[in-house]
């Protein structure tokens, strides 16, 4: 059974930093592109970012581009997301997904739970 | 980037009702178009891929079709549990872009 699981989470003030974690279970993990979605409050689904399943090719969203850094430890079969210059409106609900195929970034076939970032002072 | 226009953005509905949800997109995306169901506090679970394929375990009473820029998510006999807030999302074009999302109530 796929598992991911978000860490991480928690209220951090503006302009700070933070790094989510997302542990994979269930499936050959260095075999897939993953994924970070976020969903602010109340609002619809944003992606955010994906890696390759080598890591070697990374793509962002315009609005976290140059802010935050996606990375994958195939060892420990996790996921990462660096945060840093965090703003209010990077205040969500981030979910780690699991994209359907191999290649490029497509869609999720698996979701974990979702883990809340609250940047407020 | 690719614009996904849903709509209606909510819908009421009776048990037993047909719901028709609609997607454009601001370019022709072939048919690479998701659907996915998100229920209150969950994350979103996907229903629908390449338009119109049923992923596995999921209800024949749900559909997709179109191809293009215009698509179509159906539930053809609406039930209590189908209450939720759907998205559409586009895979032709990074960055990845969802629709806005219609949240479904029970009338």
């Amino acid at each position: 059974e796929v598992q991911l699981l978000e860490f991480g989470g928690g209220l951090v003030q503006p302009g700070g930093s933070l790094r989510l974690s997302c542990a994979a279970s269930g499936f050959t993990f260095s075999s897939y592109v993953m994924s970070w979605v976020r969903q602010a409050p109340g609002k619809g689904l944003e992606w955010v970012s994906a890696i390759s399943g080598s890591g070697d090719r990374t793509y962002y969203a315009d609005s976290v581009k140059g802010r935050s850094a996606i990375s994958r430890d195939n060892s420990k079969n996790t996921l990462y997301l660096q945060m840093n210059s965090l703003r209010a409106e990077d205040t969500a609900v981030y979910y780690c997904a699991k994209v359907r195929d191999v290649g490029e970034p497509d869609y999720f076939d698996y979701w974990g739970q979702g883990t809340l970032v609250t940047v407020s002072s | 980037d690719i614009q996904m226009t849903q709509s209606p953005s909510s819908l009421s509905a009776s048990v037993g009702d047909r719901v028709t949800i609609t997607c454009q997109a601001s370019q022709d995306i072939s048919n690479y178009l998701i659907w996915y169901q998100q229920k209150p506090g969950k994350a979103p679970k996907l229903l629908i891929y390449d338009a119109s394929n049923l992923e596995t375990g999921v209800p024949s009473r749900f559909r997709g079709s179109g191809s293009g820029t215009d698509f179509t998510f159906t539930i053809s006999s609406l039930q209590p549990e189908d209450i939720a807030t759907y998205y559409c999302q586009q895979y032709d074009n990074l960055p990845l872009t969802f629709g806005q999302g219609t949240k479904l109530e029970i009338k």
